[in-house]
């Protein structure tokens, strides 16, 4: 059973333009809403994190809207870059990230120059 | 992922060898998870350690595959009689107030 849902699979975008992945969950205990990005070859490192607290969460370019009542979340990359090219997973979590992640399948970005 | 160490980064194994894979946290980190990915596949809970105890296997299959992490030295994700289809990157991520990944070992069954 997939408790988490992520689309797109992949995903090609201008330089410059808006990235937008989503992703569903199920159990409405989740209470930790990551992102991960993951370059080839390398663990997956933590970009931004939303709590169901709050409906919004920007950090410089990426911002993570959060839909507590249709129980999704999305990731939306502002003025893409290239350096931007990775594959990206959401994930959630109970008690505050400190228990065991579910990942999305992952999205894999390609930002044209 | 800084801080985090796994080795060895990549491992190559013959059908039926024994794979072991080593994970050392952050330093002040008692506790860490062993994830795998599958290729084109996202990360799959496997175990859940702290020092000399296992909190959580739900993700371990049942046979051949164990993990420990003792007091001293690294936590040891254990493969015996790899098959091909073990074939994949196995992620530890060390647990402090959030989990943080090491860069993984990427092991090949041929």
């Amino acid at each position: 059973q997939q408790q988490v849902k992520q689309s797109p699979q992949s995903l090609i975008v201008q330089k410059g333009g808006i990235s937008i992945i989503n992703c569903a969950y199920e159990n409405t205990a989740f209470d930790y809403f990551p992102w991960y990005q993951q370059f080839p070859g390398k663990g997956p490192a933590l970009l931004i994190a939303i709590r169901p607290d709050v409906s919004e969460k920007k950090e410089g370019r990426f911002t993570i809207s959060f839909n507590k009542s249709a129980k999704q979340f999305s990731l939306h990359i502002m003025d893409s870059q290239p350096g931007d090219s990775a594959t990206y997973f959401c994930a959630a979590s109970n008690q505050g990230g400190s228990e065991k992640l579910v990942f999305g399948k992952g999205t894999k970005l390609t930002v044209n120059p | 992922n800084a801080g985090v160490m796994q080795n060895p980064r990549h491992l190559v194994r013959r059908r039926g060898q024994e794979a072991r894979l080593r994970c050392s946290p952050m330093k002040g980190h008692s506790h860490v998870y062993w994830y795998r990915q599958l290729p084109e596949e996202g990360l799959k809970f496997m175990v859940y350690l702290q020092k000399e105890n296992i909190i959580d296997e739900s993700g371990m299959p049942k046979e051949r595959f164990s993990a420990e992490f003792p007091k001293e030295g690294p936590s040891i994700l254990r493969i015996q009689q790899v098959v091909r289809g073990d074939s994949a990157a196995y992620f530890c991520a060390s647990q402090g107030q959030l989990p943080f990944f090491g860069p993984g070992t990427r092991l090949t069954v041929l």
